[in-house]
């Protein structure tokens, strides 16, 4: 399958700390996005990285991608509470391909 | 900002009933998804449609399943005779037109889903 697994599957920090979260695949891909879901909601997006883009931002956000060990990182700095969720990473193989495989998801809670 | 929608929330039926989901996607996207999440595992890809047509489907997504956009705003997603396993999370996403014909934005935006129970 296109998709490997995700690491750890739960994490909790407290508030202020940061959270990194790490994503393996199977397969070359052309991007991989990572998702938000807070619990039994719908799916967040939160960034996108290219297969030719080694590290990105948003706001509180930086994730990596090694595409030479087929895997990515998610970390977020200064947690907050309203961080905790679950967050799963996305491939696809394709530029504009439609279908996105899954990972297994990270479970992280932030304790005040 | 704009968003994906979806209807129910939560839908409760007999195995062996027909349920139709459905799902507003935001006004401009041209792509249109549904994927779906047994409870504690994966999402998982069902089928992708454009123009009208599926482009892509999965090993899930089989006879009991299809799709249909019948006017210009909903999309909607009908299983024919539901069994106990279809009982998930189902999600609708769209996403807008790329740069290529035919070829959509990489982003996928999602609804917030229908848990659809099969008794």
């Amino acid at each position: 399958s296109q998709q490997g697994e995700e690491d750890p599957q739960a994490l909790s920090i407290q508030e202020g700390e940061n959270a990194t979260m790490n994503c393996s695949y199977k397969t070359s891909i052309n991007n991989l996005q990572w998702y938000r879901q807070n619990s039994g909601r719908g799916l967040v997006h939160l960034i996108l990285i290219r297969s030719n883009e080694r590290e990105k931002h948003s706001g509180r956000l930086r994730v990596t991608l090694d595409t030479s060990k087929k895997s990515s990182s998610l970390l977020i700095t200064a947690s907050r509470a309203a961080d905790t969720a679950s967050y799963f990473c996305a491939t696809s193989r394709r530029r504009g391909a439609q279908k996105l495989v899954f990972g297994q998801g990270t479970r992280l809670t932030i304790n005040p | 900002e704009p968003e994906v929608t979806q209807t129910p929330s939560h839908q409760v039926t007999q195995m062996g009933q027909e349920v139709i989901l459905r799902c507003v996607p935001i006004s401009n996207h041209l792509y249109f998804y549904w994927y779906r999440q047994i409870l504690g595992q994966k999402v998982e890809f069902l089928v992708s449609f454009y123009n009208n047509e599926i482009s892509e489907k999965s090993e899930i997504f089989d006879d009991q399943f299809s799709v249909e956009r019948p006017d210009g705003s909903n999309f909607t997603l009908k299983i024919r005779s539901t069994k106990l396993e279809d009982s998930a999370m189902y999600f609708c996403a769209s996403s807008e037109a790329g740069q290529g014909v035919g070829a959509p934005t990489d982003t996928q935006y999602f609804g917030p889903g229908t848990r659809l129970t099969v008794l």
